[in-house]
């Protein structure tokens, strides 16, 4: 089945830099590439997702790029406020293959101190 | 709208008693899923329901049993509840095929002793 790889586990920042969220997969069937965002004891909540007939997608601070060659794709955080502190995942689903479900990675806590 | 709904929000089990997690949409989704969050595992598929009358196993499908009910419904039952199964369950839905995004739960926290 579709394996999908997140780096790093933790991620610390200065309020004002930028994050990166890495992540691989393994099945090149896999066509959609969402993240979510998580708060501690909240519901997983879609940020921003891509598609594989693009390479790159941007919503105001996030962006998300995709590499179908190489299997990756990275989620970019410019400018990050205190409030973008959660734990990201990123997903990959092989769409109508296999029901649309996500295979997850296993997540990135993100930390943004003052 | 209360988009996705799932009760109860906190339950405790002891091991070999059996429950059923309920969940609910009322988007007009035809696809719902069942996931499990453990600490540093990530989300992982138990079972999905592409339409209404299908059900199909996910990735960690071992101890559980799925109904779909009806297109707004779809439930998750433990038999026999193991320490294993202890965990948040998230259920999740999605519109027709035209579109890729899931819509969670709050989750049930679920314990097993």
């Amino acid at each position: 089945g579709e394996n999908v790889e997140q780096h790093p586990s933790t991620l610390s920042v200065q309020e004002g830099d930028s994050a990166v969220i890495k992540c691989t997969y393994s099945d090149s069937a896999s066509n959609y590439f969402p993240w979510y965002k998580q708060e501690l004891g909240k519901r997983p909540q879609l940020i921003i997702d891509i598609r594989s007939n693009v390479g790159e997608k941007k919503d105001q601070r996030i962006a998300v790029t995709l590499n179908k060659t190489a299997k990756h794709f990275s989620l970019h955080i410019t400018e990050t406020q205190p409030e973008d502190s959660a734990v990201y995942f990123c997903a990959a689903s092989k769409g109508s293959n296999s029901g649309y479900a996500l295979n997850f990675g296993k997540g990135t806590s993100l930390l943004v101190t003052p | 709208n209360a988009g996705v709904t799932q009760t109860p929000k906190f339950q405790v089990l002891k091991t070999g008693q059996s429950m059923t997690l309920q969940c609910a949409q009322d988007m007009n989704h035809n696809s719902m899923y069942w996931y499990r969050q453990d600490p540093g595992m990530g989300l992982r598929l138990i079972y999905y329901s592409a339409s209404e009358g299908t059900t199909d196993k996910g990735e960690v499908p071992n101890g559980y049993n799925v109904s779909r009910l009806n297109k707004r419904e779809f439930s998750l039952r433990l038999e026999s509840a193991a320490p294993s199964q202890t965990s948040v369950y998230f259920c999740a839905s999605k519109r027709g095929e035209t579109g890729y995004e899931q819509y969670f739960g709050p989750g049930t926290r679920l314990t097993v002793t």
